[in-house]
């Protein structure tokens, strides 16, 4: 089946620093990507769309400028979490849509540390 | 798309089936309803989705009363490694964006 690969699995990085989390469709090209956070004990919650050629699409409240979405290929987005902070220290996934399918499929996660 | 809510937790014996519900009172008729699992420390696993119908795959089956209001998964035979978190998500299928309630955690117990 579909798989949604991110890199890396997990990251450690100082406050003020920047961090970047790569998500890869493995055997289809996805031109919409999802990212979503996801605090201990939670649900996740969607941060943004990410559209192949285009700007991201961000929910509210999300800061665009903090963190940056890049769609650059049909099979790669990433989110760069710039000037991170321990409270950005969370379980990112992105997921994608299989072209002309109703399934999400989703990436294992990246699991972020801001020390 | 429409709310959904589930029980916060719920316990299953091992190997028998486990029903779990999903209210989803304010449906709209171009709604879908799509269940989705997270094991701990990983990201989502689609199960099924459904429209009307009752829906049936090789991981579960989807049971949508008529009035579509509510609906319940069921995992026939439950075993240890189906412990997890349960979404339940109304979606049109159109903007293909997703958004999670809170889940039903389950726990299969041996």
């Amino acid at each position: 089946g579909a798989v949604v690969s991110q890199h890396p699995s997990w990251v450690i990085c100082k406050s003020g620093t920047s961090v970047k989390i790569e998500c890869r469709s493995l055997d289809f090209q996805a031109t919409t990507m999802f990212w979503y956070r996801q605090f201990p004990k939670q649900s996740l919650m969607l941060m943004a769309t990410s559209n192949e050629g285009s700007k991201a699409t961000y929910e509210q409240g999300v800061e665009k400028d903090k963190f940056l979405i890049n769609h650059a290929s049909l099979t790669l987005s990433t989110l760069t979490v710039t000037s991170a902070h321990p409270e950005d220290s969370s379980f990112y996934i992105c997921s994608a849509n299989f072209p002309g399918s109703y399934e999400q499929y989703f990436g294992p996660g990246t699991r972020l540390t801001v020390t | 798309d429409a709310k959904t809510t589930q029980p916060p937790s719920m316990d299953c014996a091992e190997g028998r089936a486990a029903n779990l519900p999903c209210n989803h009172s304010t449906i709209s008729g171009n709604e879908y309803v799509y269940w989705y699992r997270q094991i701990h420390s990983q990201g989502p696993q689609y199960i099924i989705h459904g429209l009307k119908n009752n829906e049936t795959n090789e991981m579960a089956s989807l049971i949508i009363t008529e009035d579509r209001k509510s609906s319940t998964l069921i995992l026939p035979h439950a075993t240890l490694r189906d412990t997890a978190v349960y979404y339940c998500i109304s979606h049109t299928n159109t903007g293909n964006q997703f958004y999670f309630g809170t889940g039903t955690s389950l726990t299969v117990i041996p």
